[in-house]
């Protein structure tokens, strides 16, 4: 099974501020990897697939990059509603997230 | 407007079964693969089942293999997750989840519903 490691796990920041969040593959998922976001009682919702492609509708201050077993997922400019956890998913075998991070008001 | 609404949740106690469904409206239904993710309380997201278009092909997580049976109706655009043997670990919030065609990610999620497995 492919393991997915997020980190860190929570982040403090401020409006702003430009915040990078990494994920880890234990072996190679070429670019097999979304970003997702979520909200305190809601249901995730996909950011960014094939690691690096913007789903429609979503802000362009979101971006992603990397391929193989390392990624991220960066936030150019904080804004007040990006304030939520984030979780990466791997689906080059079957499907399997990170344990998420939560990006909390500094 | 794609709609997925799941219901079925509640308590049960360890050892009972529980059937959640998962009502599908806003695209052709027999047209996309389906999942159960579930998320415990406070805790992160896990993939637990996915079926194939026509029902044809199913798979399991280690965690729920041999107890959880996922199932559909495409005349019903209705998803099922048959629960069996429910353990404590098993108290999660279940997600009905559209994949996007092929090798994909999933595009839209339902709010979910709450199982709780207690005595």
């Amino acid at each position: 099974d492919i393991q997915m490691t997020q980190s860190p796990s929570t982040l403090s920041a401020s409006v702003g501020d430009r915040v990078t969040i990494t994920c880890r593959a234990s072996q190679s998922i070429s670019n097999w990897l979304a970003w997702y976001q979520q909200k305190p009682g809601k249901a995730p919702n996909l950011l960014i697939y094939s690691a690096s492609t913007l789903e429609s509708g979503v802000p362009s201050r979101f971006s992603g990059s990397g391929s193989g077993t390392e990624f991220t997922l960066t936030i150019s400019s904080l804004q007040p509603d990006d304030f939520a956890t984030y979780y990466c998913q791997q689906y080059s075998s079957f499907w399997t997230f990170g344990q998420g991070t939560k990006v909390e008001i500094k | 407007e794609v709609q997925l609404v799941e219901s079925g949740g509640g308590l049960v106690q360890p050892g009972g079964s529980l059937r959640l469904s998962c009502s599908a409206s806003g695209f052709t239904f027999s047209n996309y693969a389906m999942l159960w993710v579930r998320q415990a309380p406070g805790k992160g997201l896990e993939y637990i089942s996915a079926i194939s278009n026509d029902g044809g092909s199913t798979y399991y997580a280690d965690s729920v293999k041999g107890r959880f049976t996922i199932s559909r109706d495409n005349s019903k655009n209705t998803l099922y997750l048959q629960m069996s043997s429910l353990r404590p670990e098993d108290t999660a919030v279940y997600h009905c989840v559209k994949k996007i065609p092929g090798r994909s990610p999933c595009d839209y999620w339902g709010q979910g519903t709450l199982v709780t497995v207690s005595s």
